[in-house]
């Protein structure tokens, strides 16, 4: 099993470009996040979704937006980036929500200049 | 806010010594579960404790759990090199979303 695939790896924008971040899982689970980690911060989560069709709002979730329509996809687009958004950012999926355990991406490192 | 907070914030050790980290949390939770991650990796599940539980191992990895005191403590036993990472505890305040503390950078010295 591939487990949770993140794309691209690496990216550079400049300030006001738009893009989307991919996250794919492959093992049917239902709860898909997305966190941003900052140094000294530790992970912040930004959406999530429990299910196709369904998204809430994280912690940090201003100037970003998510879509669930397939269990297995679950994209982050950067409406307009800012230098601000310069961060890691990790996909993570769950069977269960917060009580089973999480399954991460290898994580996409992003430049805003 | 955080949900979750690492102490220390950095241990460094000799290989071979035992490594102890500390996570307090703020509400009620169902579990409590520590992550490691490498550098520049994504994050590993290590172990997950549920509420009514008080102590779990998993091989060096000891996990204790205080609900009345809202902590627990990851002890690592005779630590190697490849233990060298940053550990984060998570806990689901609601069930749906995991939270992170900031996390703990742990180094093995040769």
């Amino acid at each position: 099993n591939a487990g949770v695939t993140q794309t691209p790896k690496f990216q550079v924008l400049k300030t006001g470009q738009s893009m989307t971040l991919q996250c794919a899982q492959d093992m049917n689970h239902e709860y898909m996040s997305w966190y941003r980690q900052d140094p000294g911060m530790g992970l912040r989560l930004i959406h999530y979704s429990v299910g196709a069709g369904i998204t809430d709002q994280g912690e940090v979730p201003n100037g970003y937006n998510v879509s669930r329509s397939t269990t297995e996809d679950f994209p982050l687009r950067l409406l307009s980036a800012a230098p601000s958004q310069t961060s890691v950012y990790f996909c993570a999926s769950t069977l269960s929500g917060g009580i089973t355990e999480a399954f991460f991406g290898q994580g996409t490192r992003l430049t805003v200049v | 806010s955080q949900q979750g907070e690492e102490d220390p914030q950095a241990l460094s050790i000799q290989e071979g010594e035992n490594a102890t980290m500390n996570c307090s949390y703020k509400t009620s939770i169902n579990n409590l579960q520590w992550y490691r991650q490498n550098s520049g990796r994504g994050l590993v599940h290590l172990i997950l404790i549920r509420s009514n539980e008080r102590e779990k191992h998993s091989g060096r990895l000891r996990v204790t759990l205080d609900t009345s005191k809202k902590s627990s403590s990851l002890l690592i036993t005779a630590s190697r090199a490849a233990d060298t990472a940053s550990y984060f505890c998570a806990t689901a305040p609601r069930a749906q979303k995991l939270v992170f503390g900031q996390g703990t950078r742990l180094t093995i010295n040769p």
